[in-house]
């Protein structure tokens, strides 16, 4: 497809459980990041994926949130050990990078994975 | 901290007139700057961006105004139409020292009456 996709569209599980949660970013999309938005809130920055550079992990809550991508390509946001605050909508966004132009680089979303913690 | 705001949760215009969002934002760092849409159960969708070399910049009905001595900016929409109500988020970036992450503020529900 065209765009940013994310699945599962909809998560539900129990405290304590592990969730995995994918992204495809667009094809030749270098840099991926992983935003979530909590009921009522703007969307928060998590992880910042650019090439093969280290990821900016500056925004993950805490150390039960981890990803990877792999082959520079889709990405697994992983939360271990779910708590009911975890409950949100997990967004992905993909963007072009290079280039002397800010018009290369607004973020591209997915729909996002609708997460509930029970 | 909220280094973005949108001191208006919501708007309500009548079509065909102009609407206006507005932004605040804290941090001197910031040097780009974009508007989102989202509609129910969507992701967000890219509708302008502006550096903080311009002052204006304009696509279609859309326009984004950058007052960087105010810390503010703002997106006008006209003529409005009913297909522009959505949340709009702006949304902040220190482009050059840490690009890619993006500040939001909370969002502003737009509602265009017929």
């Amino acid at each position: 497809g065209a765009g940013v996709s994310q699945s599962p569209s909809n998560k539900v599980t129990e405290k304590g459980k592990d969730v995995e949660l994918r992204c495809d970013p667009i094809s030749g999309h270098t840099a991926l990041y992983w935003y979530r938005q909590s009921l009522g809130q703007g969307l928060e920055f998590l992880i910042y994926f650019q090439g093969n550079s280290a990821p900016d992990k500056s925004g993950l809550p805490s150390d039960r949130f981890s990803a990877e991508r792999t082959g520079g390509s889709v990405s697994t946001l992983t939360i271990q050990r779910t708590q009911q605050e975890d409950s949100a909508v997990y967004l992905c966004a993909s963007s072009r990078t290079g280039g002397s132009s800010y018009s290369n680089q607004p973020q591209h979303f997915g729909d996002g994975t609708r997460l509930s913690i029970l | 901290d909220q280094q973005v705001k949108q001191n208006s949760p919501s708007l309500s215009v009548q079509e065909g007139r102009i609407s206006i969002l507005n932004c605040d934002y804290t941090n001197s760092m910031f040097d780009y700057f974009l508007w989102y849409k989202k509609y129910p159960a969507e992701g967000p969708t890219f509708l302008i961006s502006i550096s903080s070399i311009k002052d204006k910049n304009e696509d279609g009905r859309f326009t984004v105004f950058l007052n960087k001595s105010a810390k503010h900016l703002s997106l006008h929409i006209v003529p409005s139409q009913p297909g522009d109500s959505a949340v709009y988020f702006c949304a902040a970036s220190p482009f050059h020292t840490s690009y890619g992450k993006l500040t939001f503020g909370q969002g502003t529900i737009l509602t265009v009456h017929p």
